[in-house]
């Protein structure tokens, strides 16, 4: 079966730009997870979706949105990018939502702000 | 918070062991171990639940002490395949003894085999 897409794949924005990405989960998985990663920070997780509700949020800026559709696909937003948004973000489905399942990845979505 | 994962890097030789630990400063409900590989995604490894079990597959494994708050993750006879950076991931526990389900990860750790 199709594992996790992201698009876009790359991205190359102004600062003060507004972006979005999208994510795409396996079929049948109804929980979506984003997470920012960037190597002097590792993994850090963003939010997570269930049935088109936010459950849980990291400590990120307002800045930093997300939303759920009712066919389980993700999308985040970043509005006024700074430089310091240039990171790789990852969006991981699981089959329920909470963390007792195995997530998959997809490849990323690599933003650079300039 | 972030938990602490040691070392932040080792470097083998094929066939070498090696032990990454993963700790953390709240009580835990479970731990998650990942590995990513250079431009690539991070692929689930495995999961282990509150109850101190251990868990393995092939020549990785993983334990869980709960009471401690740490997990090791076990590399025995390393493989070329084996190189990557690994991730453990934390999921705290609350009263009631269930989760919120927000999984943190740590720093990772860059395993480096060499033939």
């Amino acid at each position: 079966k199709a594992g996790v897409t992201q698009t876009p794949r790359y991205l190359i924005k102004t600062r003060g730009q507004q972006v979005t990405l999208s994510c795409s989960p396996i079929s049948g998985h109804r929980s979506v997870s984003w997470y920012q990663q960037t190597p002097g920070q590792g993994l850090q997780f963003l939010f997570e979706y269930f049935s088109e509700t936010q459950r849980n949020k990291g400590n990120f800026p307002g800045r930093f949105s997300g939303r759920q559709f009712s066919n389980s696909r993700s999308e985040m937003n970043v509005s006024t990018l700074e430089l310091g948004d240039s990171a790789l973000y990852l969006c991981a489905s699981s089959l329920t939502p909470g963390q007792t399942t195995e997530a998959f990845f997809g490849q990323g979505t690599r933003l650079t702000v300039v | 918070q972030q938990p602490v994962q040691s070392p932040q890097a080792v470097i083998l030789r094929e066939g070498e062991d090696a032990v990454i630990n993963c700790s953390s400063s709240k009580a835990l409900y479970s731990v998650h171990w990942y590995r990513q590989k250079h431009g690539e995604a991070p692929v689930f490894l495995m999961i282990l639940l509150k109850g101190g079990e251990q868990k393995g597959h092939d020549k990785i494994s993983a334990s869980f002490n709960e009471k401690k708050q740490q997990s090791s993750l076990y590399l025995t006879a390393s493989q070329l395949s084996y190189s990557g950076t690994y991730f453990c991931g934390t999921e705290a526990s609350i009263a009631g003894g269930t989760s919120y389900g927000k999984l943190t990860f740590g720093q990772g750790t860059i395993l480096t085999v060499h033939p």
